[in-house]
Formats: structure tokens, C-alpha cells, sequence
């Protein structure tokens, strides 16, 4: 059963800890996505990979977001310092450039950060 | 700004009638579009695809249309069924595999 795997489902901390979410895309698939789901904004993309090299992360507060793809298994989305407007659900995406239909992305459950 | 909008945050409709949700672009450029739903505490899961050389599409219970002049696409849903009480959302993409997403409609179906 191919999934996206996103950690941890919950986290609580404190403002100005460093926070990371890890996520493991499905095998195979060569494209990764972060997503921040909120009321406002609804699903802002915040950056996304191809065949594990940065493409675009435009969407990203760069003074204190950083996204990485250490291996082909294992997407890393780091915040520090976290503030209180970082609480959010977090979400990882992976899809398979040339699949059909075009662009389809297949999402983890998400991370549900707060930060106090 | 929003250059894709999903103008009612939610929508109640009777078991068994239609369910039409709609979404409006703002980039002409825009070609591919897909609608998501989503369960509460899960990730959003693909449901429907439609590409700009199409104005309409098809699968079981679900039909997306799409209006290039209008900027405007909805989905409908007929017969809808209280299992499709979710968040649905529609994006968009010039074709680049980076989707803008919609702010969500909630759908309740209402048995």
C-alpha cells in the first residue's frame, strides 16, 4: 500500500524551538511538495523538489524555513526560530513527473504544528 | 492574491440531489485543473482531472466543467451521498506540475 508518510502527526512546542517534519514520499516517485494548510490561505504551496533538487520555494519564509531532500526517502521541512503564526497543518506531497493524469500528487495526513 | 478562489467556505445539500461546487482563476495561462477532497485529520486525495482542452469530464458520480472565457470551473456531484461530506479543493497549473490551491469548500450532505 503506497503511501506518503509524514512525522510527527502532532507537535506542540514552544515559541523560538526549532521544529522539523520528516516525510517519506512514495518510492518511485521523483517530485516532492510542502504545503501549509490554513483558514485564510487554504493549501499555499511552500516549496517543492524534482529528483531531489530544490525547483521552487518561493512560497517559504526564508529567514526561518528551510526544506531538504537528504535521500530519495526522506524530505525534511525545519523551522527555527518557530513563532506563534507558524501553527498551521503541514502537509508533504509526492507525484511522478510523466505520470497520467498530469500532476497528480498524493498527500501524507499532515503534521498539525502549534506553537505556543 | 488569491489566483484561485473558492468562493463559498461551505455548502449544504439533501442526500440524494446535486452538489455543485465551483471555483474561479484568475491566470489565463492556467491549463490543467484537478479537485482534491479531504477528510478531517487526512490528506487530500485526488478525485477529478480536467485539462484546458476539454470543457468537460466525467468519472461516475463526479463531473468537472470547465469555462475558459469565464475563468470558472465547478464540480458537480449527483446523486451526493453522506460519504462525500468532506473539504474539497480545486487547483490550478500552467502546466509546470506547481499547483495553486483553492481555499476549500466544505460540502455537508445531509442524510
Amino acid at each position: 500500500d503506497a503511501r506518503v508518510t509524514q512525522t510527527p502527526r502532532h507537535k506542540v512546542t514552544e515559541m523560538g524551538q526549532e521544529v522539523t517534519m520528516r516525510c517519506q514520499p512514495i518510492l518511485g516517485h521523483n517530485t516532492v511538495f510542502w504545503y501549509r494548510q490554513t483558514m485564510m490561505q487554504g493549501l499555499e504551496l511552500l516549496a517543492y523538489f524534482r529528483n531531489r533538487a530544490p525547483l521552487d520555494d518561493s512560497g517559504m519564509p526564508k529567514d526561518r524555513f528551510s526544506a531538504e531532500m537528504p535521500d530519495a526517502t526522506l524530505a525534511t521541512l525545519k523551522i527555527q526560530p518557530s513563532e506563534p503564526r507558524d501553527s498551521a497543518v503541514y502537509f508533504c506531497a509526492s507525484g511522478l513527473v510523466g505520470g497520467a493524469p498530469m500532476g497528480i500528487q498524493y498527500f501524507g495526513a499532515g503534521t498539525r504544528l502549534s506553537v505556543l | 492574491d488569491q489566483q484561485v478562489k473558492q468562493n463559498s467556505p461551505s455548502l449544504s445539500v439533501q442526500e440524494g440531489r446535486i452538489s455543485i461546487l465551483n471555483c474561479d482563476y484568475t491566470n489565463s495561462m492556467f491549463d490543467y485543473f484537478l479537485w482534491y477532497k479531504k477528510y478531517p485529520a487526512e490528506g487530500p486525495t485526488f478525485l477529478i482531472s480536467i485539462s484546458s482542452i476539454k470543457d468537460k469530464n466525467e468519472d461516475g458520480r463526479f463531473t468537472v466543467f470547465l469555462n475558459k472565457s469565464a475563468k470558472h470551473l465547478s464540480l458537480h456531484i449527483v446523486p451526493s451521498q453522506p460519504g462525500d461530506s468532506a473539504v474539497y479543493f480545486c487547483a490550478a497549473s500552467t502546466g509546470t506540475y506547481k499547483y495553486i490551491f483553492g481555499t476549500g469548500t466544505r460540502l455537508k450532505v445531509l442524510a
